[in-house]
């Protein structure tokens, strides 16, 4: 079955530092998507990353990037020099299923708070 | 803003009653999810569909259904509700019909809406 786990429910950082977020994952297919997204307490969700399961780099953007370890099977999103506005849930989500279902499902794991410090 | 419409932003309804709530994609995305994220059971992928056609089903009840039009935008429609479909019912839209993997496929949601059944 596909899964998403996200261990760590609340997570506090100082502003300026860095922080990660794990997140590992459970999957059969070979070709699979893994994303992460920020909703901040105003509830929207806002893409910040993804990374293709044969993508061999690790994929950034800007103060994001996703340390990918595919034979662990996780796919934990860093954040360098946090800032205030940082502070939101984080979902790390999955597009896989085909295999198994013969259609793809998209799976979100539960959520880290973080808390950005002053 | 990610260019992605929800409307309403907020509604109340009653036990019994059927809603419909509306989704515009951003502009050229073919691709249109609906998610439901409520606090036991976290954020939950409903239904895709891509260019009119339905492409993907998830965790979606019989009292629901979808359907996308040929301007491409989007109607999820509950009927019989529940005290238990209370919940934010996301709008996200792609370019990709998910015959392609790649930064294509990345979904941009919507706002959200809310919706409260008494």
């Amino acid at each position: 079955a596909q899964k998403i786990t996200q261990t760590q429910p609340g997570m506090f950082v100082q502003e300026k530092e860095a922080v990660t977020l794990d997140c590992t994952y459970d999957t059969s297919d070979q070709s699979y998507g893994l994303f992460w997204y920020k909703q901040p307490s105003s509830g929207e969700m806002i893409f910040l990353i993804y990374q293709g399961s044969y993508d061999e780099q690790n994929a950034t953007e800007g103060r994001y990037s996703l340390n990918f370890q595919k034979a662990r099977k996780s796919a934990n999103l860093v954040i360098s020099a946090s800032q205030l506005g940082d502070s939101a849930m984080y979902f790390c989500a999955m597009r896989g299923g085909l295999r198994t279902s013969g259609t793809y499902k998209y799976i979100f794991g539960t959520g880290t708070r973080l808390k950005v410090l002053a | 803003d990610s260019g992605v419409t929800q409307t309403p932003k907020h509604l109340i309804t009653a036990t019994g009653q059927r809603v419909t709530l509306r989704c515009s994609p951003r502009s050229g995305d073919l691709s249109v999810y609906w998610y439901q994220q409520s606090l036991d059971q976290g954020l939950q992928f409903l239904i895709q569909y891509y260019n009119g056609e339905e492409r993907a089903k998830g965790n979606i009840l019989e009292r629901f259904s979808a359907q996308q039009f040929p301007d491409l935008h989007s109607e999820l429609n509950l009927s019989s509700l529940e005290l238990g479909d209370s919940a934010l019912y996301f709008c996200a839209s792609s370019v990709a019909d998910n015959s392609r993997w790649g930064p294509t496929d990345t979904q941009y949601f919507g706002p959200g809406t809310r919706l409260t059944v008494l």
